[in-house]
Order: structure tokens, then sequence, then C-alpha cells
């Protein structure tokens, strides 16, 4: 089945430690994003990438880092550098009609 | 600045018909979406406007106004599965980015 695999479902970062969210698609889709969603908010984007090896900042890149190395894959890290990382991580790929198709997400916490 | 507005949370009751509205103060953009998300879950595609105007999808219908800043969305015969956040977002031209509203909270109550 085409889609969205996020991995971990579930992530727990220590203090100074850098983590790393998995994203595949098997939708053949150029464009990718990320998104941070916090209880009770909107989803706010970190970056996306329209093509591989090209991404863009989005509204809150501050601590996070991307890769786009392959069309499929395309893993968001969480810095030490981002002090609040606690939250819901969403990826996401464009298709037709500029349509996005999302993953099952990942919950992010802090020990 | 580029903002969304949303009630933060409806209720309706099973059957009923329930408009969720979107106000926005920003322009230049492609059109006006509609996702859906239940509580743990990823946010899933509804609708989408590009012209001003009516675009029915089954139950669920969404309108633009851009002379109003104006959308909404309409949930008809509700059903109980309907309880779910519901996100309006602007498609920007050009980096086709979404910018989300905070989202509205339906409850469907029997």
């Amino acid at each position: 089945d085409g889609g969205i695999t996020q991995s971990p479902k579930y992530l727990f970062r220590k203090e100074g430690q850098n983590v790393t969210l998995s994203c595949e698609q098997n939708l053949n889709h150029d464009a990718m994003y990320w998104y941070r969603q916090d209880p009770g908010q909107g989803l706010r984007l970190i970056y996306y990438s329209q093509i591989v090896n090209d991404f863009q900042k989005g509204d809150i890149a501050e601590g996070y880092s991307v890769s786009r190395e392959k069309k499929e894959s395309f893993p968001l890290t969480v810095t030490s550098a981002q002090k609040n990382p606690t939250a819901f991580y969403l990826c996401a790929s464009r298709g037709q009609g500029n349509i996005q198709y999302f993953g099952a997400g990942t919950r992010l916490s802090v020990l | 600045g580029q903002s969304l507005e949303q009630p933060s949370e409806v209720t309706a009751v099973e059957g009923a018909i329930v408009q969720i509205n979107c106000t926005y103060q920003t322009s230049g953009f492609y059109g006006l979406s509609w996702y859906q998300q239940h509580d743990g879950g990823a946010p899933t595609f509804l609708s989408y406007n590009a012209l001003d105007g009516l675009e029915e999808t089954g139950r669920f219908s969404s309108f633009l106004s851009r002379s109003d800043s104006y959308g909404y969305l309409l949930l008809q015969e509700l059903q109980m599965k309907d309880s779910a956040s519901y996100f309006c977002a602007v498609l920007w031209a050009g980096s086709y980015q979404l910018t989300f509203g905070k989202g509205t909270k339906l409850s469907v109550i029997p």
C-alpha cells in the first residue's frame, strides 16, 4: 500500500541529546514537509523540501535540521538546541491537486 | 502577518448540520483547504477551494469568498464518527506551503 511511514511512534530524548525522526514515502511525491503540533494547536511548518537535495526552512526551523538525499526519505533531527521539543511531529508529502498526505506521526517527549 | 481564525470548539447533535467558519487576514494564496484529524491521528484531506463558491463532496461541503476573507466547512447528517478536529489551511502560491488555523474541535452528541 502507498503511503507515508513515520518511525518511531514514540520517542524519548535525554537532555543534550540529538534524536532523528524517520519519514519514508512510496507515493513518488517530490515535495515533503515536517510539521510540529502542540496540544490543542494547529500544525506549524518546520522544514519542507520540494525536490531531492533541496530544502527550505519553515516558520519554526530553529533547533531542527533535515536532509533530503533520496526522494523517498526526509528525516528530521531534533537537536539539543531545541529547548522545548515535546510535541507531536507529522511528516507529509504533496500529491496531485496539492493535497498533503500525512504519516501517523511521532510523539516526542523529554526524559 | 498570516493568520486564520476558527472557533476552538463546536458541539452538535447527531443527524444535524454544522458549519465551521474560517476567517483570514492574508492574500496571495492559491486556495483554502480543510483537513480532519481524529485524536492522536494523522490529518486527512477533506476539501479544497481554489475558486470562490461551494465545493461538495458527499456529506461535506466547503465554501470560499475571497472578497469577504472567509470560508466555511459544512457537515451534514452528522455521525458520531465526525467527532474530530477540523483545520482550515491556506495554500501559498510558489512554495505550496500550507499555513494551518488552530483547529475546531467538533463534538457530536447523541
